[in-house]
């Protein structure tokens, strides 16, 4: 297993333009995190999932941002009619399913949105 | 209302020397506290954790401590190299009390002169 996987690394879009990434876990790990991260600023937390289902949404996660878990495993993350303020590191982390642990983050997607 | 707060940007230290990084954090439910490190380009690396029964957790160069009554946690990097130097960014949770999600820092970025 080599970790958190994410694809596209670098995403460049237009205004308005439709936008989804992929987040492959670490295999074992039930609980799926998605976390933005802007210039200057720590993480912020998108949403969360436990296998396939959806337990915690943050306020960012505006209309326009849907994800989905659908077996549990790999996981999306759709942004729709994009914006200028979407540009950011959207970042994937998965952990364990007992026990207080931390995260294994990706590497990220970079989306500039132009 | 940012809830974990690294009030340095950015610290220098020279090789050899001990690099303290500061965070304080508001939320009296958090129990559990990471340290991660990140390269450009890269996503957070998991660094080191303490549980708020303890105040202290050391890995090799790396210790943290925790002092729950200011609500404060710091991590010791010494000695200090090269390598080391990066982005470090603190992180706090309660569990299911704070929304199962991690609450991260604006980061502190570190470098180690040689």
């Amino acid at each position: 297993d080599t970790g958190v996987s994410q694809n596209p690394r670098h995403k460049i879009t237009k205004r308005g333009q439709n936008v989804t990434f992929r987040c492959d876990p670490i295999s074992e790990h039930n609980r799926l995190y998605w976390y933005r991260q802007t210039l200057g600023q720590g993480p912020e937390f998108l949403t969360y999932f436990q296998n396939e289902a959806q337990l915690e949404k943050s306020r960012l996660l505006s209309d326009r941002f849907s994800a989905e878990r659908p077996k549990g495993s790999f996981s999306t993350l759709e942004i729709q009619r994009t914006e200028q303020g979407d540009s950011a590191m959207y970042l994937c982390a998965s952990s364990p399913r007992q026990g207080n642990y931390g995260y294994t983050f990706g590497s990220g997607t970079r989306l500039t949105v132009v | 209302d940012q809830q974990v707060k690294q009030n340095s940007p950015s610290l220098s230290v020279q090789e050899g020397r001990i690099s303290i990084l500061n965070c304080d954090y508001t939320n009296s439910m958090f129990d559990y506290f990471l340290w991660y490190k990140k390269y450009p380009a890269e996503g957070p690396t998991f660094l080191i954790s303490i549980s708020s029964i303890k105040d202290k957790n050391e890995d090799g160069r790396f210790t943290v401590f925790l002092n729950k009554s200011a609500k404060h946690l710091s991590l010791h990097i010494v000695p200090s190299q090269p390598g080391d130097s990066a982005v470090y960014f603190c992180a706090a949770s309660g569990g299911a009390n704070t929304g199962n999600q991690f609450y991260f820092g604006t980061g502190t970025s570190l470098t180690v002169i040689p």
